[in-house]
């Protein structure tokens, strides 16, 4: 079926370096899709989103990109600090939205000092 | 924080038993995704709510079933629990007609079935 996929299941950056999670998507249907951080103990805290009608959105410190010929999505982190460690996922939402959310395996993000 | 609760925390369950899963939405938001996370993997969509009624659904079986509340609070029940339930259950409010807007996730419910 239809899946959401990471390339890399770990990332290991230097803190202040910038960062860079990707992820790939196959569903061509999908109409949105978002960025989600998971600490350890806790659910997912939205990051950023983008509508399938734009090819990048910022927020502070966080860029979306997102490659819609390849099917491709990226999360940029400027900056990063020890409070970015966390697994990143990347989800995708058909049209309509009743069929919920996609999410990919995640990516954990490791920061060293 | 996203303002969604869930009860309880933790739950221990022996296989065969039934269980029932607790989530308050944030104020304001009328729909309801629950989501099951096994242990490293994303969030698998089980079914959403809309207005009280079951607006979509992911691939769970029957005895995954749901209810929602006026106050649009929600209960996720598992019937005749299998080991392969043991997982952490998510719940999702978002503000939007049928769910069309981004999901606020609470912090959710760690299930062990024994």
């Amino acid at each position: 079926g239809e899946s959401v996929g990471l390339h890399l299941p770990t990332l290991s950056v230097q803190e202040g370096d910038n960062s860079i999670i990707n992820c790939a998507y196959s569903n061509s249907a999908s109409d949105y899709f978002i960025w989600y951080k998971q600490e350890s103990g806790k659910g997912p805290q939205f990051i950023i989103d983008i509508r399938s009608n734009m090819d990048k959105r910022q927020g502070q410190r966080v860029t979306v990109l997102l490659n819609k010929t390849v099917k491709h999505l990226s999360l940029q982190i400027a900056a990063t600090q020890p409070g970015d460690s966390a697994v990143y996922f990347c989800a995708e939402r058909g049209e309509g939205g009743a069929d919920g959310l996609t999410f990919g395996k995640g990516t954990h993000l490791i920061i060293q000092p | 924080e996203t303002g969604v609760t869930q009860s309880p925390t933790h739950l221990i369950k022996t296989r065969g038993q039934q269980v029932t899963l607790r989530c308050s939405s944030q104020s304001g938001h009328n729909t309801v995704s629950w989501y099951q996370q096994a242990l490293g993997q994303g969030p698998q969509f089980i079914f959403q709510y809309y207005r009280e009624e079951e607006n979509g659904r992911g691939n769970f079986p029957p005895r995954f079933s749901g209810l929602q509340f006026p106050n649009y609070s929600s209960e996720l029940n598992v019937n005749a629990l299998e080991l392969d339930d043991s997982a952490l259950y998510l719940c999702a409010s978002s503000p939007g007609v049928r769910g069309a807007n981004e999901q606020f996730f609470g912090p959710g419910t760690r299930l062990t079935v024994l």
